[in-house]
């Protein structure tokens, strides 16, 4: 299995543009999570799917943040409008049930 | 809030030497769990413990949890300069699948 896959690795835009970011989880995998991590907050999780269905989504920021998961196989974090303070690495991570965490490579984005 | 706390934040020793970092949590817990970070990488997971076991190992790893104390050690053995790392310790709060991740202690093994 190639692991859970974000796309894109880079990303810099500019204040006031929209971001969308990609996961592809471990097949078979029934969570997925994501979580932005800073230096001066660490990890943070922001929201987690189970089968699919958004379960906890206490940890997103404001309302510029949204997101989704259509299928098993694909989510999306959404950032519109995205602000500097949006700048960090954001981690798509899957597990099956109560186990371990599969973390992606992440994305860093740079919001100028 | 963070719920799991390392200590110390930042540790050099010498490659061959073992490594000790600890994690303190505030509530009770299913298991606490282990990861690596190499720089500019994602996080690895290393080793899970439930909170019935005491201690656990594998490979160099060895981790140890005193529910009594809430707290937890990993000790790396005979570390090697690969080993260079963050190292975070992460708790779910009973009931819930979410993970909540401590600030990490940043390891570095010097040859």
């Amino acid at each position: 299995d190639a692991g859970v896959i974000q796309s894109p690795r880079h990303e810099v835009t500019e204040m006031g543009q929209e971001v969308t970011l990609r996961c592809k989880p471990i097949s078979g995998h029934d969570y997925l999570f994501w979580y932005r991590q800073t230096m001066m907050r660490g990890l943070e999780l922001l929201i987690y799917f189970n089968n699919n269905v958004p379960i906890d989504d206490s940890g997103m920021p404001e309302d510029r943040f949204s997101a989704k998961m259509p299928n098993a196989s694909f989510s999306t974090l959404k950032i519109q409008p995205s602000e500097p303070r949006d700048s960090a690495v954001y981690f798509c991570a899957s597990s099956l049930g109560r186990g371990s965490q599969y973390f992606g490579p992440g994305t860093r984005l740079t919001v100028l | 809030s963070q719920q799991g706390e390392e200590d110390p934040q930042a540790l050099s020793i010498q490659e061959g030497e073992n490594a000790t970092m600890n994690c303190s949590y505030k509530t009770s817990i299913n298991n606490l769990q282990w990861y690596r970070q190499n720089s500019g990488r994602g996080l690895v997971h290393l080793i899970l413990i439930r909170s019935n076991e005491r201690e656990k190992h594998s490979g160099r790893l060895r981790v140890t949890l005193d529910t009594s104390k809430k707290s937890s050690s990993l000790l790396i053995t005979a570390s090697r300069a690969a080993d260079t790392a963050s190292y975070f310790c992460a708790t779910d709060a009973a009931g819930a699948q979410k993970l909540v991740f401590g600030q990490g202690t940043r390891l570095t093994i010097n040859p």
